[in-house]
């Protein structure tokens, strides 16, 4: 399977600021990525698909302009945080999907705490 | 898009078999059923993925019917560190779909 990274692992910030969270796919080429959101004792919730190359698809009901979605390359996905909120304060996965396996590869998580 | 309905929790003791039923009635003919295990701050990790009848790994065997509107995970043997919340999503086609993840199974191993 995939294995994916994410840095940083946790992040503390002050309300108002930005944050960037990285995202490798470490020994697969990944056209496509997944964005997840995990509020504590709850499941996780796709945010976007990152596309390389291409602008992301998001969700419904998540906010384009606050949680910006760069795929800069085949291995490397960014979602910032933009004027980060204490409510934004969540665990951040990502996931490489492997295509004709419909199984997808996740990352170990960054936990965002914002004051 | 097939949702799927789990148990919220279970409780097992060490040394014991668990089952956890998944249902999905609305799975497409050409979806995949796969399997995560998550620990608290971590992703969650692949456990199994089937299509149809039985699939066996090392860590666990997945059941599903022939009509495929539920699925079985199977875990031998349980220990405590199988405590976890585990989650069965369906997937579909040859270009993979968005994973939407239900509620999971918390699953409480006891000593």
């Amino acid at each position: 399977g995939a294995v994916v990274s994410q840095h940083p692992s946790w992040v503390i910030c002050k309300s108002g600021t930005s944050v960037k969270i990285e995202c490798r796919s470490l020994d697969f080429q990944a056209t496509t990525m997944f964005w997840y959101r995990q509020f504590p004792k709850q499941s996780l919730m796709l945010m976007a698909t990152s596309n390389e190359g291409s602008k992301a698809t998001y969700e419904q009901g998540v906010e384009k302009d606050k949680f910006l979605i760069n795929h800069a390359s085949l291995t490397l996905s960014t979602l910032t945080v933009t004027s980060a909120h204490p409510e934004d304060s969540s665990f951040y996965i990502c996931s490489v999907p492997l295509a004709g396996a419909d199984t997808q590869y996740f990352g170990p998580g960054t936990r965002l705490t914002v004051l | 898009l097939a949702k799927t309905t789990q148990p919220i929790s279970m409780d097992s003791y060490e040394g014991q078999e668990v089952n956890i039923t998944c249902s999905h009635n609305n799975i497409a003919t050409n979806d995949y059923i796969t399997w995560y295990q998550q620990f608290p701050s971590q992703g969650p990790r692949f456990i199994i993925q089937g299509y149809k009848t039985k699939v066996t790994n090392e860590v666990a065997s997945l059941f599903i019917p022939a009509d495929r509107k539920s699925s079985t995970l199977s875990l031998p043997r349980v220990s405590l560190s199988d405590t976890a919340v585990y989650y069965c999503l369906v997937g579909g086609g040859y270009n993979f779909n968005k994973f939407y993840f239900g509620s999971g199974t918390k699953l409480n191993v006891k000593p």
